[in-house]
């Protein structure tokens, strides 16, 4: 059984600060997903790497696949109150027919 | 952390036959749980808003006789594919919605193959 792994779990910080939040597996997935969700509200995708080495910005976002495609980071510069959530990556396996969610990591900005 | 237990991870029925996915939240209350659906590389699509002791709410195109959700006790949300035919096969995720209705919890997952 393939298992993502986020850490860390919870993280409380001022605005302006800089975060990275990573998504660790023992697996390899032919690709993976960032998720950011907000209270109430469902998921909404963020960004997919397909390749490893990858990396994809999005605004303040950076998102970076593991060369061996184990793992995933997402840095997030300058954050903003706005940026509070909570933020889920999943892995798609080989075989295209099955997807993994981490835990998932909750995100506070506080202004 | 909240866990939210879902079960079966995988399931392969035939055509024709009804399949139940269970849904549960292990270590907290939970009255309002969603259900999604997920096709191969693409994000997950909201089905249906279930709360305890009334009926789901249906997101447009989604057929409630066909998927039925029962949200019988703050722990339990169960969906119920009738008479699967295999445009059915997908991944069917749900999350669970704290009491506070500010955080929500997701399950592993379920992967339905209907043959």
């Amino acid at each position: 059984t393939q298992l993502l792994e986020q850490s860390p779990q919870f993280l409380s910080i001022q605005e302006g600060e800089n975060l990275t939040v990573y998504c660790n597996s023992s697996s390899v997935f032919s690709s993976l997903q960032w998720y950011r969700q907000e209270p109430g509200e469902g998921p909404v995708l963020l960004v997919t790497v397909v390749t490893g080495g990858e990396v994809k910005k999005l605004k303040r976002l950076t998102f970076q696949f593991g060369d061996a495609r184990k793992d995933s980071s997402l840095h997030i510069t300058a954050a903003q109150p706005g940026d509070t959530g909570l933020y889920l990556c999943a892995g798609e396996d080989n075989y295209g027919q099955n997807f993994v969610f981490g835990p998932g990591t909750r995100l506070s900005v506080l202004p | 952390g909240a866990v939210v237990s879902q079960h079966p991870s995988r399931v392969i029925c035939k055509s024709g036959t009804s399949v139940k996915i269970e849904c549960r939240s292990l270590d907290f209350q939970a009255t309002t749980m969603f259900w999604y659906r997920q096709f191969p590389k693409q994000s997950l699509m909201l089905m249906a808003t279930s709360n305890e002791g009334s009926k789901a709410t249906y997101e447009q195109g989604v057929e409630k006789d066909k998927f039925l959700i029962n949200h019988a006790s703050l722990t339990l949300s169960t969906l119920t594919v009738t008479s699967a035919h295999p445009e059915d096969s997908s991944f069917y995720i749900c999350s669970a919605l704290d009491r506070e209705g500010t955080e929500a919890f997701f399950g592993q997952g379920t992967r339905l193959t209907v043959v």
